[in-house]
């Protein structure tokens, strides 16, 4: 089975420009979470999905972010308009439906590393 | 507080040797999970093991074990028999149960421990 797809895997742009990370889930699954990963800032949370409705986006920085799941094996986190600091890697993440007994082990994408400059 | 502190901000081990990783977590749910992660140079995180609250015994995965002491709140993971490429960045991370049943719940990361394997 496919893992978690991310795209693009790295993603260079200018200060100001428009950027849009993409992440298809593990069929199936009905969680995702967006991640990201700072040295600074080590792994945050910035929002999550459960049966493509956010529940969480409580980590999102601003307003310049947004996250959309348009349906269960798509979606997209948006920076508009994207700053250096911004800078990091972005995960994207699937979890199968919670059963009470299970692991709810969170999937992870091989990251999207994106430089704004 | 924090609510997962991994103490070592880098380990050495020699090749073939074993080797515990430090976690410490904080929460006041009697009902939580317990994760590691496996972060490689090439950058993806990798689910190594899970230990839930109420499990009784340590969970195992191969040379992967979780030292679970609930009463300290603590969460090690031991690697046997290490190998190179068990150099990499591990993180602890926890998932506290909360919110309508059936929803899922994010995870919490530690700051990582960066493991260095010697031949």
């Amino acid at each position: 089975d496919a893992g978690v797809i991310q795209s693009p895997r790295h993603e260079v742009t200018e200060m100001g420009q428009e950027v849009t990370l993409r992440c298809k889930p593990i069929s199936g699954h009905n969680s995702l979470f967006w991640y990201r990963q700072t040295m600074m800032r080590g792994l945050e949370l910035l929002i999550y999905f459960n049966n493509n409705v956010p529940i969480d986006d409580s980590g999102m920085p601003e307003d310049r972010f947004s996250a959309k799941m348009p349906n269960a094996s798509f979606s997209t986190l948006k920076i508009q308009p994207s700053e250096p600091r911004d800078s990091a890697v972005y995960f994207c993440a699937s979890s199968p439906r919670e059963t009470g007994g299970g692991t709810d082990t969170q999937y992870f994408g091989p990251g999207t590393r994106l430089t704004v400059l | 507080a924090q609510k997962i502190t991994q103490t070592q901000p880098g380990m050495f081990v020699q090749e073939k040797e074993a080797v515990t990783l430090d976690c410490t977590y904080d929460t006041s749910d009697q009902s939580y999970g317990l994760f590691w992660y496996k972060q490689p140079s090439s950058g993806e995180m990798i689910f190594l093991i899970y230990q839930g609250s109420y499990d009784e015994q340590n969970a195992t995965e191969g040379r992967y074990s979780l030292n679970f002491q609930k009463a300290r709140k603590s969460a090690n993971l031991v690697i046997s028999a290490s190998q190179l490429g068990d150099s990499a960045m591990y993180f602890c991370a926890m998932r506290e149960v909360r919110g309508i049943s059936g929803s899922a719940r994010q995870l919490t990361f530690g700051s990582g421990t960066q493991l260095t394997v010697l031949p």
